[in-house]
């Protein structure tokens, strides 16, 4: 069966210093791989697709970068973080070629930005 | 471009109680619509889903219908338990101008769901 891990689940660093959020799958190929951001008492932002190795689309414009440096990891970095960039970040990933494939989610980090 | 409204909360009901979220969307072409589920600290798990018009989609107890006459995919449940207690989020698929999603999709704001005993 697939899994999808992410890493860590609490984050605070301070304004200034960089971030490195790390994901992981398993149990499948080729997924489509995503970063998506909540921000408090709001919905989900999606960041970052990513259709394959090397392959990133950012939705929004921001202080964030995201990178797959692998077939079933994906990273999201900044080189300085804001207060902005405080929220719940989640990665999920969903089969390849099926569009109505639905996500499926990691338990999310925590980022607190001081 | 494409969007989804979810009905205000909080949600406060009793144990058993019939529950109804609404969701309405905006979307060009046929998109693919689903609800998931967040408890607390933890990700969105999927709920359920619907493909084209007129498909129910439902999954323990819960159930909503793909609306296309009134671009809407409401959530109900017939009996409420504290379980149930999440924040429940729409979303439907989102299509590039090459007809293909790549599985993105776009979420409503999220209706927070409390059930007291």
């Amino acid at each position: 069966s697939q899994t999808i891990h992410q890493w860590p689940a609490t984050l605070v660093q301070p304004v200034g210093s960089p971030l490195s959020l790390e994901c992981t799958v398993e149990g499948t190929s080729n997924p489509n791989l995503y970063w998506y951001r909540q921000a408090a008492g709001r919905g989900l932002q999606l960041l970052f697709y990513s259709v394959g190795i090397g392959q990133i689309s950012s939705e929004v414009p921001q202080n964030l970068s995201a990178s797959r440096p692998q077939d079933r990891q994906f990273i999201l970095s900044s080189k300085k973080l804001l207060l902005s960039d405080s929220g719940f970040y989640l990665c999920a990933w969903s089969a390849y070629i099926t569009d109505n494939s639905p996500l499926h989610f990691g338990n999310g980090t925590r980022l607190t930005v001081t | 471009g494409d969007s989804v409204t979810q009905m205000e909360g909080p949600v406060t009901l009793s144990e058993e109680a019939f529950l109804t979220i609404n969701c309405t969307y905006t979307a060009t072409g046929y998109p693919s619509l689903f609800w998931y589920v967040q408890y607390p600290g933890e990700g969105l798990q999927l709920l359920l889903k619907a493909t084209k018009a007129d498909d129910k989609g439902s999954n323990k107890g819960f159930e909503a219908t793909y609306r296309k006459e009134t671009t809407s995919f409401h959530l109900e449940k017939g009996s409420v338990q504290v379980s149930d207690s999440a924040v429940y989020f729409c979303a439907l698929s989102t299509s590039n101008a090459g007809g293909t999603s790549y599985g993105k999709l776009t979420f409503g704001q999220g209706t927070i769901l409390t059930v007291h005993p």
